[in-house]
């Protein structure tokens, strides 16, 4: 059940992009993307709930496709800021609501 | 408006003790979830309470492990006769309903850092 997180690590220059994947085996009722930095607590970034839905703070989005059970997180013109380990948790239909998490995306972002 | 608080940050014990990690949820969260991290992985679900009831509990060991939410005061996970391979970061997160749905997000603490030596 646990979602499947692609690719394990990015290593970007400052500005370039990146696409972080999260699918599942099993029909989602929502996404939640976190990030992590070494020795902290992961951060929230955003939920998405419906299929289709899009959301994005800053230079940071993601989408969910229902349908295909997964989602993605874009980062656009990535800052140095941005480095750190971003983790998907998903909600399975049906579930009684308790989030499942990836195993992590690494992205450092170098000047 | 103080966030999740989680102590101690860091807890050494010998291998045969017991181990009480403490979460104190943001004010106004009634939900609280217990997750483990093991160093260069994700987080692993153990535990989801809301006050005095353990909704699901599928991610904790049969054995050793427990958690409580009082009525009054913090969570507690507590790990009886601890083993080297308990070593991880234990993280709560709070919700004032339950995460995922109406569109709530999890808050999390700064998590404790348990060594068995």
């Amino acid at each position: 059940q646990q979602p499947v997180q692609s690719p394990q690590a990015v290593i970007l220059r400052e500005g370039e992009d990146a696409v972080i994947n999260c699918s599942s085996s099993k029909a989602l009722y929502s996404v939640h993307w976190y990030r992590q930095k070494h020795g902290e607590a992961p951060v929230f970034l955003m939920i998405l709930l419906k299929g289709g839905e899009q959301k994005g703070h800053d230079k940071i989005s993601a989408s969910f496709n229902e349908k295909k059970q997964q989602s993605s997180l874009y980062l656009t013109a990535s800052q140095l800021s941005y480095s750190g380990t971003y983790f998907c948790g998903t909600e399975m239909t049906g579930n009684n609501r308790k989030l499942i998490w990836g195993l992590g995306t690494s992205l450092a972002v170098n000047p | 408006n103080a966030g999740v608080m989680q102590n101690p940050r860091h807890l050494v014990r010998r291998r045969g003790q017991e181990a009480r990690l403490r979460c104190s949820p943001m004010k106004g969260h009634s939900h609280v979830y217990w997750y483990r991290q093991l160093p260069e992985e994700g987080l692993k679900f153990m535990v989801y309470l809301q006050k005095e009831n353990i909704i699901d509990e599928s991610g904790m060991p049969k054995e050793r492990f427990s958690a409580e939410f009082p009525k009054e005061g913090p969570s507690i996970l507590r790990i009886q006769q601890v083993v080297r391979g308990d070593s991880a970061a234990y993280f709560c997160a709070s919700s004032p309903r339950t995460a995922g749905s109406m569109n709530t997000e999890a808050f999390f603490g700064q998590g404790t850092r348990l060594t068995v030596v």
